[in-house]
């Protein structure tokens, strides 16, 4: 089956770094993603993981994937309040032709000064 | 610059009335997906195509209909038997494979 679980509030403060975490149930999953959304407004593609990795770093962000657990987290260093956004976790399965994305509800991140 | 435009950003309209929303995108994506948001439910898949004249129910089409005669547009309507329009609409295109999606900015429908 597939579902996505997030936490749905962090708070933290400025300068401090967050880390964000989701998991996941369906061990299929090919890609799994981070998108940002910041109030009234789309999503926005952050970072991605292939599944066959453990960790991804990208400036600021680091994506470490832990298969066994099926366990994602998106850590922010150096949190600045424009971070400040909901943040969605999302898989894409394997071998499904063309598959959708599932997405988890979210986790508001607000950043304190 | 290539992008998916969703128009408009706001729209009102009464109970009863159907409604159709814009989406537009010029990244030559084949696939496009519409998505509902309402607060702490995250993003619900509605309908989506994966080519020009053919399109798929998601999660939640009941009330909703699609159309995709040009790659570039994927319209979405919101008739009168889908009980609560109010929500925020998210269009969102992909190319073939494995790519993440660029989404819109997002049509917020209030009906009153």
């Amino acid at each position: 089956g597939e579902d996505v679980e997030q936490s749905l509030f962090l708070s933290v403060r400025e300068g401090d770094s967050s880390v964000i975490n989701c998991t996941y149930t369906d061990s299929s999953s090919t890609y799994l993603y981070w998108y940002k959304q910041e109030p009234g407004a789309g999503l926005q593609l952050l970072t991605y993981i292939f599944s066959n990795m453990d960790m991804k770093q990208d400036q600021r962000l680091t994506v470490l994937l832990n298969k066994k657990d099926k366990h994602l987290s998106l850590r922010i260093a150096d949190t600045q309040t424009g971070d400040s956004a909901i943040y969605f976790c999302a898989e894409r399965l394997k071998n499904s032709g063309y598959s959708t994305l599932t997405f988890g509800k979210g986790t508001m991140l607000l950043v304190s000064p | 610059d290539g992008g998916i435009t969703q128009s408009p950003k706001y729209l009102f309209r009464k109970e009863g009335q159907n409604v159709t929303l814009s989406c537009e995108q010029n990244l030559n994506h084949d696939a496009m997906y519409w998505y509902r948001q309402d607060p702490g439910q995250g993003l619900r898949l509605i309908y989506y195509s994966q080519i020009v004249n053919d399109f798929q129910k998601g999660d939640i089409a009941e009330g909703y209909s699609v159309s995709r005669e040009k790659k570039e547009s994927f319209p979405l309507t919101v008739t009168s038997a889908q009980k609560n329009p109010t929500a925020f609409y998210l269009c969102a295109s992909s190319i073939w494979g494995y790519d993440g999606y660029t989404f819109g900015s997002g049509t917020r429908l209030t009906v009153v």
